[in-house]
């Protein structure tokens, strides 16, 4: 659960395109991940989260990928604008009761985080 | 402005020095989390509370550091004797227990430098 990595530390795309931000987790009991955006300076913004039971989720201009076979989830953030620029972290948490998501959501193992910078 | 609030927002001390940070979570959460952030990394957990109780410390959290709920509204986090390495961006965050994701919502942090 202290593994969550990201593969690239930075990515730089041109206004317009779409962007995708991978990351690697390495614990199975792992059943809940949710990317993060961190502006400078500022606390991470929830962006997006997914369940182990999906693969895929879609939010506003944001899709999450979930493989658990290969334990990698990416973010893809379509039309990508100046105001996507931040640090990307994924994070994972595990479930403390089985049967009820609402419960017990303890605490959350971030990534290193991806430095998204969107040019004009 | 996600509804947490921390204070201060900047805190420089010299080393040896206790430092406390307060957190105001948003009213109805009843979780309360603490994360420390050194540059370039991550968030890593420190500790959280439901309503009152402390449920689990990571081993992050030396016997310098101590967090404290007393009414199971605002939380503070102690760092007493404190040294260069305890330079970091500590982070508050909430959640309400039974929401059906449990999103932890985050404050702007208490950036810590210690000379």
């Amino acid at each position: 659960g202290e593994s969550v990595g990201l593969h690239l530390p930075t990515l730089s795309v041109q206004e317009g395109d779409n962007s995708i931000i991978n990351c690697a987790y390495s614990n199975s009991a792992s059943d809940y991940f949710i990317w993060y955006k961190q502006e400078s300076g500022k606390g991470p913004q929830f962006i997006i989260d997914i369940r182990s039971n999906m693969d895929k989720r879609q939010g506003q201009r944001v899709t999450v990928l979930l493989n658990k076979t290969v334990k990698h989830l990416s973010l893809q953030i379509a039309a990508t604008q100046p105001g996507d620029s931040a640090v990307y972290f994924c994070a994972e948490s595990e479930r403390l009761q089985a049967q009820l998501w609402s419960l017990a959501l303890g605490r959350l193992y971030f990534g290193r985080g991806t430095q998204l910078t969107v040019w004009p | 402005d996600t509804g947490v609030s921390q204070d201060p927002r900047h805190k420089i001390t010299k080393r040896g020095q206790n430092v406390t940070f307060r957190c105001d979570p948003i009213s109805e959460h009843n979780r309360l989390y603490w994360y420390r952030q050194t540059l370039g990394q991550g968030p890593e957990f420190l500790t959280y509370f439901q309503n009152e109780a402390q449920l689990e410390k990571s081993r992050l959290l030396s016997d310098r550091f101590s967090a404290e709920r007393p009414k199971g509204s605002f939380s503070t986090l102690e760092i007493q004797r404190t040294e260069q390495g305890d330079s970091a961006m500590y982070l508050c965050a909430s959640s309400l227990a039974t929401s059906a994701n449990g999103e932890q919502f985050f404050g702007p942090g208490t950036r810590l430098t210690v000379l």
